[in-house]
C-alpha cells in the first residue's frame, strides 16, 4: 500500500533557526516527489517538485532532497521567519495519484 | 488569471440535501483530480480523470458522483448528505505520467453539512 509519513507532526522554532522537515513514502516507484504548503483555511502552494531521477531542488531559502531508494524526502529551510509559519505537506506522485503525508504544522516564533 | 478554480469556496447546507461542487482548469492538463480533507487535515483522494475517463475511485460513497463533461472540467454531485460529508474538498489538475508533473490544486470548498 502507498503510503507517505512525516515527521515531526509539530515543529516551533525561534526566528532565524535551519529546520529540516521530513517525508517518508513506502513504494518507492513515484514519478516525483512535491513539497507544499498550506496556510490555515487557505489552499495548497506548491513550493518544490523534485523528479525522481533529481537529488536535490533548490528555491531562495528552501531546499528539498530526494533519495528514492530509501523512501525518504527532506526540506530543508534556512533562516526561518515567522512568515513561514505554515503546514507543509509532501506528496508522492504515482502516475494519476498524489498521495499525502499528514503535514508538519510549523511555527516560527519572533 | 486562476489556474484551478472551483465554486463555491464555502458551502452550508442541510442534511439531506444533494449538492454541486464545480472545477475548472485552464492549464491544458489531462487528469483531475478530487482530494477530501477531513478534520485532520489529512488529504486525501477520491477520484482521478484522465482525458474525462475515470481512473480512481477510492472507498468513497456512492453518493458521491464526479462528471467530467470534457478534460478541462470535474464537477462533484453529493447526494443526501450527511454531517460526516463536512470537510474541505480540494480540486487539482496535473499532466500525468511523467517525471516533472505538477500538481495544480485549486482554493478548496469548505463543506458543512448541518
Amino acid at each position: 500500500k502507498q503510503e507517505v509519513t512525516q515527521i515531526p507532526a509539530a515543529l516551533s522554532v525561534p526566528e532565524g533557526e535551519n529546520l529540516v522537515l521530513n517525508c517518508s513514502f513506502t513504494d518507492s516507484a513515484i514519478y516525483n516527489l512535491q513539497w507544499f504548503r498550506q496556510d490555515p483555511g487557505k489552499g495548497l502552494t506548491s513550493l518544490l517538485l523534485i523528479q525522481s531521477s533529481q537529488r536535490e531542488q533548490t528555491s531562495g531559502r528552501l531546499n528539498a532532497s530526494l533519495d528514492k531508494s530509501s523512501g525518504r524526502s527532506t526540506l530543508y529551510i534556512a533562516a526561518s521567519q515567522p512568515g513561514d509559519s505554515a503546514t507543509y505537506l509532501c506528496a508522492a506522485n504515482y502516475g494519476q495519484n498524489f498521495v499525502f503525508g499528514p503535514g508538519t504544522r510549523l511555527s516560527v516564533l519572533p | 488569471d486562476t489556474a484551478v478554480s472551483q465554486t463555491p469556496k464555502y458551502l452550508v447546507t442541510q442534511m439531506g440535501n444533494d449538492k454541486s461542487i464545480k472545477c475548472e482548469q485552464n492549464l491544458g492538463h489531462d487528469t483531475m483530480y478530487w482530494y477530501k480533507q477531513d478534520s485532520k487535515k489529512f488529504l486525501k483522494i477520491m477520484f482521478s480523470y484522465n482525458n474525462k475517463e475515470l481512473i480512481i475511485n477510492e472507498t468513497v460513497p456512492n453518493r458521491f458522483s464526479p462528471k467530467s463533461p470534457d478534460k478541462a472540467h470535474l464537477n462533484l454531485h453529493i447526494n443526501s448528505l450527511e454531517l460526516g460529508d463536512s470537510a474541505v474538498y480540494f480540486c487539482a489538475s496535473s499532466q500525468a505520467g511523467t517525471m516533472n508533473t505538477e500538481a495544480f490544486f485549486g482554493q478548496g470548498t469548505r463543506l458543512t453539512v448541518v
